[in-house]
C-alpha cells in the first residue's frame, strides 16, 4: 500500500499521559498535514508542513501539542499532558505541491481515547 | 474567517432516488471547494473539486456538484444513487493562498436498498 500511513491505529492513554503520533506520508508528498477529527464533527485544521518547515498552525493547538517533521518525511505529533478532551480521532494528509495542488490525501487516523 | 455549512445531517433515500446535499460557505474572497466522501471503514477520499473555470463539475462515482458564487454554495448532486453510495460526505474549502481546509460537519446518506 503506496498511501498514507499512520501509526498507531488506536491508542488509550491515562489523563496526564504523553503521547506521540506517526504519519508517513505518500513518498514524494512534500506537503503534511494535521487535523482532528471529534465524534459528530468534521475534520479541524491543526498543522501544515512543506518539507520540514511548519508553515500553518491553527489555534487549536494548545503548547502540550507540538508537531515536528525533521527531514521532511514522516512527522510526529506529541500530545504532553493529556486531558479528557484530546479524545478524538487524528488525521494526517499530503499532498504534493505543483500538481494537484490542493489535493489532500488522508490517512486511517490514530484514534486517542484518554481515560 | 471561513466557515461551511452543511444543511443535511443525515440523509435516507431508496436505490434510485435522486440525491442533493447543501453545503453553503462563508467567505468574501476567492476560494477552493471540495467534497470528500468516507465510505464505512474507509479512509476521507476527495470526490470532486472546484477551483476555477466551469461552476459545474464531475467527480467520481456520477457525481457532480455546481459552484453558484451569487448563493455561496457548492451543493453536490447524483441522479440516481446505489447502495455503494452509503458514506458520509464532507464539504471543505479553503482560500486565500492557505494550505488550511475547513470542512463542513459532514452528512450521512444511508441509502436502503
Amino acid at each position: 500500500d503506496t498511501g498514507v500511513s499512520q501509526n498507531p491505529r488506536h491508542k488509550i492513554t491515562k489523563r496526564g499521559q504523553n503521547v506521540t503520533f506517526r504519519c508517513d506520508p505518500i513518498s514524494e508528498h512534500n506537503r503534511l498535514y494535521w487535523y482532528r477529527q471529534t465524534l459528530g464533527q468534521g475534520p479541524e485544521f491543526l498543522t501544515y508542513f512543506q518539507n520540514e518547515a511548519q508553515l500553518e498552525k491553527s489555534r487549536l493547538l494548545s503548547d502540550r501539542f507540538s508537531a515536528e517533521r525533521p527531514k521532511g518525511s514522516f512527522s510526529t505529533l506529541e500530545i504532553q499532558r493529556t486531558e479528557q478532551g484530546d479524545s478524538a480521532m487524528y488525521l494526517c494528509a499530503s499532498s504534493l505541491r505543483g500538481v494537484e495542488p490542493y489535493e489532500q490525501y488522508f490517512g486511517p487516523g490514530t484514534r486517542l481515547t484518554v481515560t | 474567517a471561513q466557515s461551511v455549512s452543511q444543511h443535511n445531517h443525515h440523509v435516507i433515500l431508496s436505490e434510485a432516488a435522486s440525491l442533493e446535499l447543501g453545503c453553503n460557505y462563508s467567505y468574501g474572497g476567492t476560494v477552493n471547494l471540495f467534497w470528500y466522501v468516507q465510505y464505512p471503514g474507509q479512509h476521507l477520499q476527495l470526490l470532486l473539486k472546484y477551483f476555477s473555470g466551469d461552476p459545474l463539475v464531475k467527480g467520481i462515482k456520477g457525481f457532480e456538484a455546481e459552484f453558484i458564487k451569487s448563493k455561496f454554495s457548492f451543493n453536490l448532486r447524483k441522479p440516481s444513487v446505489q447502495w455503494s453510495d452509503t458514506a458520509e460526505y464532507f464539504c471543505a474549502l479553503n482560500s486565500g493562498g492557505y494550505q488550511k481546509v475547513t470542512f463542513g460537519i459532514g452528512t450521512k446518506l444511508q441509502v436502503i436498498p
